[in-house]
């Protein structure tokens, strides 16, 4: 079974509009940690954000936040106000402090969005 | 800033050959990381060091090996390269330790596209 899953492999925004990449999870482990990652067109991962399983708030960097429902394992990444930069693979990943992974990232596959003008 | 570099941004080889990956990290990081990727699959993990000398296989270490003599920098070894190892090439690095509390983001390297003819 996936650890990881990103059901949208791509998107279409209008600029200026928000959107929501969806991604779920699956661990038994009480510990962990999920990531987005940008990956624009260059090709390098840019961190975008983290929400800890132990969170009670929802997680937020500027123009994104983490809609994080824990009971659902669900930790959809929100962007607001798109801009054309914006434009590029995101990818979801989670890290699980005491499974067997040993701390690494399990990644999804990634959607692709593109902003249009 | 933290900065991960490698020693190409595109390669091509012919299949048999030998080829080396090398990755670099200036922060001191214990935890360096390779993965590939390919369209629709996402990031996978090939091998991973917490620290010199150490070397761990991840999800798909088949066809490669990894040296990581000092602690800044991990290479990665294709043995003798075929087809089928044409992919984008992306190493990380992280600090020590984890818990949900800090993120331990990982940190990436501009990635090696690789192409074996």
């Amino acid at each position: 079974a996936q650890k990881i899953t990103q059901t949208q492999p791509g998107m279409f925004v209008q600029e200026k509009e928000a959107v929501t990449l969806d991604c779920t999870y699956d661990t038994s482990d009480p510990s962990y940690g999920l990531f987005w990652y940008k990956q624009p067109s260059s090709g390098e991962m840019i961190f975008l954000i983290y929400q800890g399983s132990y969170d009670q708030q929802n997680a937020t960097e500027g123009r994104y936040s983490l809609n994080f429902q824990k009971a659902r394992k669900s930790a959809n990444l929100v962007i607001s106000a798109s801009q054309l930069g914006d434009s590029a693979m995101y990818f979801c990943a989670m890290r699980e402090d005491y499974g067997g992974s040993q701390g690494n990232l399990i990644f999804g596959k990634g959607t692709k969005l593109s902003v249009k003008p | 800033d933290v900065k991960v570099t490698q020693s190409s941004r595109y390669l091509v080889k012919r299949t048999g050959e030998k080829v080396f990956l090398e990755c670099v990290q200036d922060m001191d990081h214990e935890n360096m990381f390779w993965y590939r990727q390919d369209p629709g699959l996402g990031l996978r993990l090939i091998y991973f060091s917490y620290d010199v000398k150490m070397k761990e296989k991840g999800d798909i270490p088949e066809g490669y090996s990894v040296s990581r003599e000092k602690k800044e920098r991990f290479s990665l070894i294709l043995e003798s390269a075929s087809t089928n190892q044409t992919s984008m090439y992306l190493c990380a690095s992280r600090g020590g330790g984890f818990d949900s509390l800090s993120s331990y983001e990982q940190y990436f390297g501009p990635g090696t596209r690789l192409t074996v003819t």
